[in-house]
């Protein structure tokens, strides 16, 4: 299994501030024939199920604000969110989709209004 | 619009099958990959495996030996049954679609999901 470690386990932030979460694969989740990360972020608030924010590890899924951004290659990788509003306190989740069997997610970082 | 709306048992006994359904409405069934996930209390998600169309099954290692995915096209539902459960499969159960296109194997919609608590 590809093994997902997300840090931090949660981070406060201030209203309008920068939150940066990271994500790092147990295994190189790029596939060099096709140049793409294979890396999705989901945001799932209190009581509701995952929404996907991200896909190829930076391509932003319809409707989502553009304040969310992703970055990263390989093994290592970011989203960002770049001015915090009161609407984005969830718990954040990477995913690999590099090896399907199985598709693993990563632990979480929760988000919070400092 | 696509919705899904997981439905079934809230509480299974120890050593018995839990069995779970996905109505799915927007969208046909025997289309796109189907997918179940599992979430404990306070815990991350856990992929439980999927369903192709054409009929193809991919389930996650851990939990094969238990894991019977299907659908039933008639009803445009998609099945779960998981045999033997323990008190290690409470959870909320989701049952989420794979978006058809470019490949990447992600979750675009997905139900509301349904608790499942096992306890004699």
């Amino acid at each position: 299994d590809i093994v997902m470690t997300q840090s931090p386990d949660s981070l406060a932030v201030s209203l309008g501030e920068r939150a940066t979460i990271n994500c790092k694969s147990s295994q190189s989740v790029l596939y060099s024939s096709y140049n793409k990360n294979y890396l999705a972020w989901y945001q799932q608030k209190p009581g509701q199920p995952p929404k996907l924010l991200i896909y190829w590890a930076s391509t932003r899924e319809s409707g989502v604000p553009d304040r969310f951004s992703g970055s990263g290659s390989g093994t290592d990788f970011t989203l960002t969110i770049s001015s915090l509003q009161a609407e984005d306190v969830a718990v954040y989740y990477c995913q690999q989709y590099y090896n399907t069997r199985p598709l693993t997610f990563g632990g979480g970082t929760k988000v919070e209004i400092k | 619009q696509v919705q899904l709306q997981e439905s079934g048992p809230g509480l299974v006994k120890p050593s018995e099958t839990l069995s779970l359904i996905c109505s799915v409405s927007g969208d046909s069934v025997d289309s796109y990959y189907w997918n179940w996930i599992r979430q404990p209390a306070g815990k991350p998600l856990e992929w439980i495996g999927r369903f192709y169309s054409g009929g193809a099954t991919d389930y996650n290692p851990s939990l094969k030996s238990r894991v019977t995915m299907s659908i039933d096209t008639s009803k445009n539902q998609f099945l779960l049954s998981l045999s033997s459960v323990t008190a290690a499969d409470t959870a909320v159960y989701y049952c989420a679609r794979d978006p058809p296109g470019d490949g990447a194997d992600v979750f675009d919609i997905w139900g509301r999901g349904t608790m499942v608590t096992v306890s004699s």
